[in-house]
């Protein structure tokens, strides 16, 4: 199974800070990965695919980068409606597993 | 617009079955591209995805659950259930039922899930 990690597991920040989510798999996923944002109660939201391409309706701020094992889930201003948990999910031959999660809290 | 709806009992007893079932609405399940899913989250962690399968009756399944876990459709009905057996207390989670569409690979619909508690 390929193994996600997700850092940090916890992130306190300001509104208007820059934030930057790492996850690394333990073995090339080309650009089959996606981000989703959690609120409390909620189901998770989908907000990158394909490791870059921002789901429609998401805010520009919003942004995904890498391929193979390192990718990277920037939100360029944080909002206060950002303040979530944030999972990444990789897909390789029709197995699929998610990254720990990462909590963006309130500094 | 589709939307999915988890639906079960809330508590089962230890060593039994955890039967649910997702009703898709706005929406054929037996349209081609997506896989219909399972994912769970313990209290308090992240998300484990549990299986899905094509409207065909395709299922692919984690390998750390495959030997308790069936999933079944029903396209007369638009539904597709989860039976997750021998339960134990550490399957108390909330069950999500979801669409993954298999072209750009995620899933982009989901249910509200259901929180499953499993105790005598």
């Amino acid at each position: 199974d390929i193994q996600m990690t997700q850092s940090p597991s916890t992130l306190s920040a300001s509104v208007g800070d820059r934030v930057t989510i790492t996850c690394r798999a333990s073995q090339s996923i080309s650009s089959w990965l996606a981000w989703y944002q959690q609120k409390p109660g909620k189901a998770p939201k989908l907000l990158i695919y394909k490791a870059s391409s921002l789901e429609s309706g998401v805010p520009s701020r919003f942004s995904g980068s890498g391929s193979g094992t390192e990718f990277t889930l920037t939100i360029s201003s944080l909002q206060p409606d950002d303040f979530a948990t944030y999972y990444c999910q990789q897909y390789n031959s029709y197995s699929l597993t998610f990254g720990g999660g990462t909590k963006v809290e309130i500094k | 617009q589709v939307q999915l709806q988890e639906s079960g009992p809330g508590l089962v007893k230890p060593s039994q079955t955890l039967s649910l079932t997702c009703t898709v609405s706005g929406g054929s399940i037996s349209s081609g591209g997506y896989y219909w899913s399972w994912i769970r989250q313990h209290p308090g962690k992240g998300l484990e995805w549990i299986g899905y399968i094509y409207y065909s009756g395709s299922t692919y399944y984690n390998p750390s659950l495959k030997s308790r876990v069936t999933i079944s459709v029903d396209t007369s009905k638009n539904q597709f259930s989860l039976k997750l057996s021998s339960v134990t207390a550490a399957d108390t989670a909330v069950y999500y039922c979801a669409r993954w569409t298999t072209r750009i690979r995620l899933f982009d619909y989901w249910g509200q899930g259901t929180l499953v508690t499993v105790s005598s």
